[in-house]
């Protein structure tokens, strides 16, 4: 079946635009995740949906950042007013109801910002 | 504060031995530990996820140990091949239980030379 799917694959973007990041999860998962991995860091959460619930929004890092999840299914991280420290590959993952030990990553976004 | 940490350099082994990573933390009482597999432009793959409660985990070659005294936790591949040549992070629970909030090891590359 298919996995997780995101997109842009690749974003460009001028310091001071702002941007979208797409994530398709597998269907039917209840959980969605977003995280950030920056070069030889390792993977930073950021936000996490759980069906119809509040999202738990503790690990982003400012508020430039966003997120929301439509119909409980695509979700869309958008970031305001880009800065250079933004750079990095933005990784979102689901996981089925009940099963939220177990996460299934998308291939990733990765964001530029000159 | 909380730390996950990873041997950050490079494992370089011979193909058919067996490849030990290593995963330490401070200041968590994890629920389990997981291991994903990131290969280079790719989301993590999950692998294994051993619980507090155990001691040792098995799939195929790979091999988890756990041990919650010394905080530790032990990556095997054994009869290591080229293709299991990326890198391998290791992961827990952010909260107490089972959250879904992950917090990532930086880790380890493996290069399994034929």
């Amino acid at each position: 079946g298919a996995g997780v799917s995101q997109s842009p694959s690749n974003k460009v973007t001028e310091k001071g635009k702002d941007v979208e990041l797409r994530c398709d999860p597998i269907s039917g998962h209840t959980a969605l995740y977003w995280y950030r991995q920056s070069l030889g860091q390792g993977l930073e959460f950021l936000i996490y949906f759980q069906g119809n619930s509040a999202p738990d929004k503790s690990g982003l890092p400012s508020d430039r950042f966003s997120a929301e999840r439509t119909g409980g299914s695509v979700s869309t991280l958008t970031i305001q007013r880009t800065q250079q420290e933004d750079s990095a590959v933005y990784l979102c993952a689901s996981s089925p109801q009940g099963a939220t030990d177990t996460q299934y990553f998308g291939p990733g976004t990765r964001l530029t910002v000159l | 504060s909380q730390k996950i940490e990873q041997n950050s350099e490079a494992l370089n082994i011979q193909e058919g031995k067996t490849a030990t990573l290593t995963c330490n933390y401070t200041n968590y009482s994890p629920a389990y530990l997981q291991w994903y597999r990131q290969d280079p432009g790719r989301g993590p793959v999950f692998l294994l996820l051993i619980r507090e409660n155990e001691k040792e985990k098995r799939k195929e070659r790979l091999k988890v140990t756990f041990d919650t005294t010394l905080k530790q936790s032990l990556f095997h591949i054994t009869a290591s091949q080229p293709a299991d040549s990326a890198t391998y992070l290791c992961a827990l629970d952010k909260g107490s239980g089972n959250t879904g909030k992950l917090i990532f090891g930086q880790g380890t590359t493996l290069q399994v030379k034929p």
